[in-house]
């Protein structure tokens, strides 16, 4: 059964570093997402991406945060400049429409 | 702004019971809410999406429920066992997704 890939599975970093988190979508989804998950805390939206440019974006996603989709299998999350509350998990989904998003494994992000 | 909350936050049951998690939503203006489990450090995996059109889907022991008027949605689990331990997370999707906290579940054999 296809699913969702991340890379790596963990990444520690320093602050203020540039990280770049990858993902492998489904291979006939259209739709792509980017979520985070504080330790303990709620699911978070960061942002959606759908014919090769954000269709919608939270408060979240400030400008230290981009994505992209450099070939036609890999999606990315780039924070430029991470800071301390950056640490957290953070799963990337997919859908082929706006139904059923599934997700990946997640990359724990560590910011020291 | 769209919030989702979740009762209860822990629920612990013995094998074999049938259960009822529970969630709510502010604003009716959604387009679809998805249930996830979710397992210890891992992912999110789909359970059942439901259309903002539909009152119910099903899947084997899984039942879930949506009255968007009254911003209601309920997981009905069936025949829990001790696999089902997790925490069920519901996700309304409007503009973006909002999710609950979760419900942490434990069936105790």
């Amino acid at each position: 059964e296809p699913e969702v890939t991340q890379t790596p599975s963990h990444q520690v970093t320093q602050m203020g570093q540039e990280v770049i988190l990858r993902c492998v979508p489904i291979s006939n989804h259209l739709y792509f997402y980017w979520y985070r998950q504080i330790l303990g805390q709620k699911v978070e939206f960061l942002v959606s991406f759908y014919n090769n440019e954000i269709s919608e974006k939270s408060e979240i996603f400030d400008d230290q945060f981009s994505v992209e989709r450099p070939d036609g299998s890999n999606f990315t999350l780039k924070i430029r400049s991470t800071k301390l509350e950056d640490s957290a998990m953070y799963f990337c989904a997919s859908s082929q429409w706006a139904d059923t998003q599934y997700f990946g494994p997640g990359t724990r992000l560590t910011v020291l | 702004k769209q919030e989702v909350t979740q009762i209860p936050a822990a629920l612990s049951v013995p094998e074999g019971e049938n259960l009822v998690l529970n969630c709510s939503f502010t604003d009716s203006a959604i387009y679809n809410l998805q249930w996830f489990r979710q397992d210890p450090g891992k992912g999110l995996t789909s359970l059942l999406l439901i259309q903002s059109s539909q009152r119910e889907q099903t899947s084997g022991r899984l039942n879930a429920s949506l009255d968007k008027s009254s911003g209601r949605s309920t997981l009905y689990i069936a025949a829990s066992q001790p696999g089902d331990s997790a925490t069920y997370l519901c996700a309304v999707r409007g503009n973006d997704m909002r999710f609950g906290a979760g419900t942490r579940l434990t069936v105790k054999p």
